[in-house]
């Protein structure tokens, strides 16, 4: 099974400020990676997928890079609806395997 | 729009079954691959089960296999997850998504609670 491991847990960050959430795959995945928010009470939201690509009706501070086995999601300038849990997902490989999520908290 | 409205949760004892039901709307139902995925309470995100538009496929996560059943009805656009011989550790939301590859819609989920 494709572990993928998350970083960091928590990151503290300041509205209007850079988050950058970190993504491994035990194994190369290719760019068959999505990264989903997810919000208390809430379904996930799909952000990215194909590493790279944002899903429709995503704002363009939401940017996502790598393939292989590291990911990056980047989130250029915090803005308050931004505070969430993110996970990363593969699909390369059956079974799909998300990661453990990153919370990201206001600073 | 795209929905997708899960239910049949609900408290059940261990060992017993239960089925879920997920009705979608607002697209073509027979064309896409479907999903459960599920979450215990303050816990992360664990794929369950998917099966292919058609139903000619279905995968299983490993901690389901033998017990749970992915089916379909694209008549009735409806998706669902049987389950049977229930854990406690089968304690989750429960929500189905759809695509094959990556998750493009949800629903908001239904919770099951197993406990005696």
């Amino acid at each position: 099974e494709m572990v993928m491991t998350q970083s960091p847990v928590t990151l503290s960050v300041s509205p209007g400020e850079r988050a950058t959430l970190s993504c491994r795959a035990s194994q190369s995945v290719s760019s068959n990676l999505a990264w989903y928010q997810q919000k208390p009470g809430q379904a996930p939201r799909l952000l990215i997928y194909g590493a790279s690509t944002r899903a429709t009706g995503i704002p363009a501070r939401f940017s996502g890079s790598g393939s292989g086995t590291e990911f990056t999601l980047t989130i250029s300038s915090l803005q308050s609806e931004d505070f969430a849990i993110y996970y990363c997902q593969q699909y390369n490989n059956w079974p799909r395997t998300f990661g453990q999520g990153t919370k990201v908290e206001i600073k | 729009q795209v929905q997708l409205v899960e239910s049949g949760g609900g408290v059940v004892q261990p060992g017993r079954s239960l089925r879920l039901s997920c009705a979608a709307s607002g697209f073509t139902f027979s064309s896409f691959a479907m999903h459960w995925v599920r979450q215990a309470p303050g816990k992360g995100l664990e794929w369950v089960a998917v099966t292919w538009y058609d139903g000619s496929n279905k995968y299983y996560a490993d901690s389901v296999k033998g017990r749970f059943t992915i089916s379909r009805d694209n008549s009735k656009n409806t998706l669902y997850l049987q389950m049977s011989s229930l854990r406690a550790e089968d304690t989750a939301v429960y929500f189905c998504a759809r695509g094959l590859g990556e998750l493009q819609n949800w629903g908001q989920g239904t919770l099951v609670i197993v406990s005696s």
